[in-house]
């Protein structure tokens, strides 16, 4: 069984401010990983994705993630946020072949002026 | 090139009555997931759908189950409604193959009172 945990709730950042949601799983076989953001009424949308290779991945909207297997990490970057960004991300992981998406709790970025 | 739609938007519906939500997958797209967002919570698996079998299923009781057509589009059902269920239904289409991107759609906004 796989599992994710997104260590924080919620995270505070002024605008064009640095920001990093942290992200950890555990699984008995190879994963995939993917951040996933939802803004208010909506479906997610994907940011980033690692499959495999490089272990930096880069997505939309200036995101970025390092996977980190000795640590089970995926922690999502951005070096300036925009008040834009504000909204509900989520980490996720699958074993692949299209199968099923577990996903964290979900961390709300809360971007001020 | 149409994405994963949902429909209907929003639905209210009264302890113990059935509901059906339905969801086109993104055009090529031939697998089907449904998943339960409660509020304040990650989306959880329900089950999924490829060729008109249900493939996977997560940890949801009997009273949830699903269809697919051969258009690929897909139907899931709740019986006997409990307060519970009220969740936000999203719906994500994959191809069984790499690069294992699931799409989702905007979701179905289910109030149960």
């Amino acid at each position: 069984a796989q599992s994710v945990t997104q260590l924080d709730s919620q995270v505070p950042v002024f605008e064009e401010a640095p920001v990093e949601l942290r992200c950890n799983y555990s699984s008995s076989v190879s994963v995939y990983l993917f951040w996933y953001v939802q803004y208010p009424n909506q479906g997610l949308q994907l940011l980033l994705k690692y499959l495999s290779g490089s272990t930096l991945v880069k997505g939309i909207n200036g995101f970025e993630a390092e996977f980190n297997k000795s640590q089970t990490s995926f922690h999502l970057r951005k070096p300036s946020v925009h008040i834009s960004d504000t909204a509900e991300y989520f980490c996720a992981a699958t074993t692949g072949g299209g199968n099923k998406l577990t996903f964290g709790t979900g961390t709300q970025l809360k971007v001020e002026l | 090139d149409a994405g994963v739609t949902q429909s209907p938007t929003h639905l209210i519906k009264t302890r113990g009555q059935q509901v059906t939500l339905r969801c086109s997958p993104k055009s090529g797209h031939d697998t089907v997931s449904w998943y339960q967002q409660a509020l304040g919570q990650g989306p959880q698996f329900i089950f999924q759908y490829y060729e008109e079998e249900e493939r996977q299923r997560g940890n949801f009781p009997d009273r949830f189950s699903g269809h697919q057509f051969p258009n690929y589009s897909s139907e899931l059902n709740v019986n006997a409604l409990l307060l519970g269920d009220s969740a936000l239904y999203l719906c994500a289409s994959t191809l069984t193959s790499y690069p294992y991107e699931q799409y989702f759609g905007p979701g179905t906004r289910l109030t149960v009172t």
